[in-house]
């Protein structure tokens, strides 16, 4: 139980395009998802948090135009990566939580690559 | 301030060894605790959990760790390791201030020796 997958796994794009990064629980509903942005032999920084039909919630620093989430249902979750450059190349995680619950499960991840 | 520490960024251990990881956290009520697990190019795997009662819990692969409140410590352990087990392992702490979002440790990375 509590899966979570993450669409592609990896992605090349192009400076100036966007990209949208789709996350599912593929078991359960989550009421709550998080993405996630780690850089290599680092730790996970959170960008934002998202209710299910709410307005996402973005750390200090991350760019709620550039990194656009969507919560639509409870079981997905996207994150659209707009006007990317170079510097927004990095692994993306996803990860959800269910009702009353205090545990995360995560995605495997989304490397993007900027060219 | 919430913060999670976990002092050793890199451990070697051949396998066949016992392993201890550590992790402290602070903040002064008691919060709840997880490990997980992350290899090469993956998510988070969750290891195990630590809410209340028992303060030796019991995960997956073969995994423990102990709560110790008077160390503000909840250190994983395994009494002997697999190669497969080389991967990063990260503590994480959710504080019950609302929010409940995961406070995560910096990492320890594991590499195990034949």
């Amino acid at each position: 139980g509590a899966v979570v997958s993450q669409h592609p796994s990896w992605v090349i794009c192009k400076s100036g395009t966007s990209v949208k990064i789709e996350c599912r629980s593929l078991d359960f509903q989550a009421t709550t998802m998080f993405w996630y942005r780690q850089f290599p032999k680092q730790s996970l920084m959170l960008m934002a948090t998202s209710n299910e039909g709410s307005k996402a919630t973005y750390e200090q620093g991350v760019e709620k135009d550039k990194f656009l989430i969507n919560h639509a249902s409870l079981t997905l979750s996207t994150l659209t990566v707009t006007s990317a450059h170079p510097e927004d190349s990095s692994f993306y995680i996803c990860s959800a939580r269910g009702r009353g619950a205090y545990e995360q499960y995560f995605g495997p991840g989304t490397r993007l690559t900027v060219t | 301030a919430q913060s999670v520490t976990q002092p050793d960024i890199h451990i070697t251990v051949s396998e066949g060894a016992s392993l201890e990881l550590r992790c402290n956290y602070s903040y002064g009520a008691t919060p709840y605790l997880f490990w997980y697990v992350q290899s090469p190019g993956q998510g988070l795997q969750l290891l195990l959990k630590y809410f209340s009662g028992d303060t030796l819990v019991q995960g997956i692969k073969g995994f423990e760790a102990e709560f110790k409140r008077s160390q503000s410590s909840f250190n994983l352990r395994k009494p002997s390791v697999h190669w497969s087990d080389a991967a990063e392992y990260f503590c994480a702490v959710v504080y019950q201030t609302g929010a409940n979002n995961l406070f995560f440790g910096t990492g320890t990375r594991l590499t195990v020796i034949p």
